[in-house]
């Protein structure tokens, strides 16, 4: 089956750093990955959408100089959360299209943590 | 604007049945998908329905209404493991899922 990846799984920083993450598809071409944000006993809350060779477009509130993605390759979208503060503190998750580009292929990898001190 | 409701949290009994009721209102629908996430995981898909009417998948069923804007989720036969969120999603426009507020079920022995 399809299967996309995070890396880290989970990470702990310090106020004012940086902090990337990475989302892979392993074993399919994505050309489109989205990038989500779930706080503690929410839902999940769709921050930007990402298509490879092009710049991402952003949700309405979501700060595009904070959240800095790139999408360089069909398997792989990075989100940096640049100087980082405790609110920035969440569950990040990330999706990826399979090459059909329908919802009925859009692929979960597994989070990651992001705690900010 | 966007708005889906689900809710919050319900409890059931471990092999009794649950209906997990979602309302949306968005500007436009490419379908109705359910997705079911344990705790500090990511979401699996469960379902989708573009059409009105019953899908049924083994224990999990969903229903859709597109002139109300309702969706339910079926569950039966409730086991342990089921404890979990259900969230409900929309299709919008370039392949972007919008997710409910979801629901976070207990099932209880």
């Amino acid at each position: 089956g399809a299967v996309v990846s995070q890396h880290p799984s989970w990470v702990i920083c310090k106020s004012g750093t940086s902090v990337k993450i990475e989302c892979r598809s392993l074993d399919f071409q994505a050309t489109t990955m989205f990038w989500y944000r779930q706080f503690p006993k929410q839902s999940l809350m769709l921050m930007a959408t990402s298509n490879e060779g092009s710049k991402a477009t952003y949700e309405q509130g979501v700060e595009k100089d904070k959240f800095l993605i790139n999408h360089a390759s069909l398997t792989l979208s990075t989100l940096t959360v640049t100087s980082a503060h405790p609110e920035d503190s969440s569950f990040y998750i990330c999706s990826a299209n399979g090459a059909s580009g329908s919802y009925y292929e859009q692929y979960f990898g597994p989070g990651t943590r992001l705690t900010v001190t | 604007g966007q708005n889906i409701d689900q809710p919050t949290e319900m409890t059931a009994t471990e092999g009794a049945i649950v209906q997990i009721n979602c309302t949306y209102q968005t500007s436009g629908f490419n379908g109705l998908f359910w997705y079911q996430q344990h705790a500090g995981e990511a979401p699996t898909f469960l379902s989708y329905n573009v059409l009105d009417g019953l899908e049924e998948k083994g224990r999990f069923s969903s229903f859709l209404s597109r002139s109300k804007g309702y969706s339910y989720l079926l569950l039966k036969e409730l086991q342990m493991k089921d404890s979990a969120s259900y969230l409900c999603a929309v299709g919008g426009a370039t392949n972007k899922l919008i997710f409910g507020t979801g629901t976070l079920l207990a099932v209880q022995p």
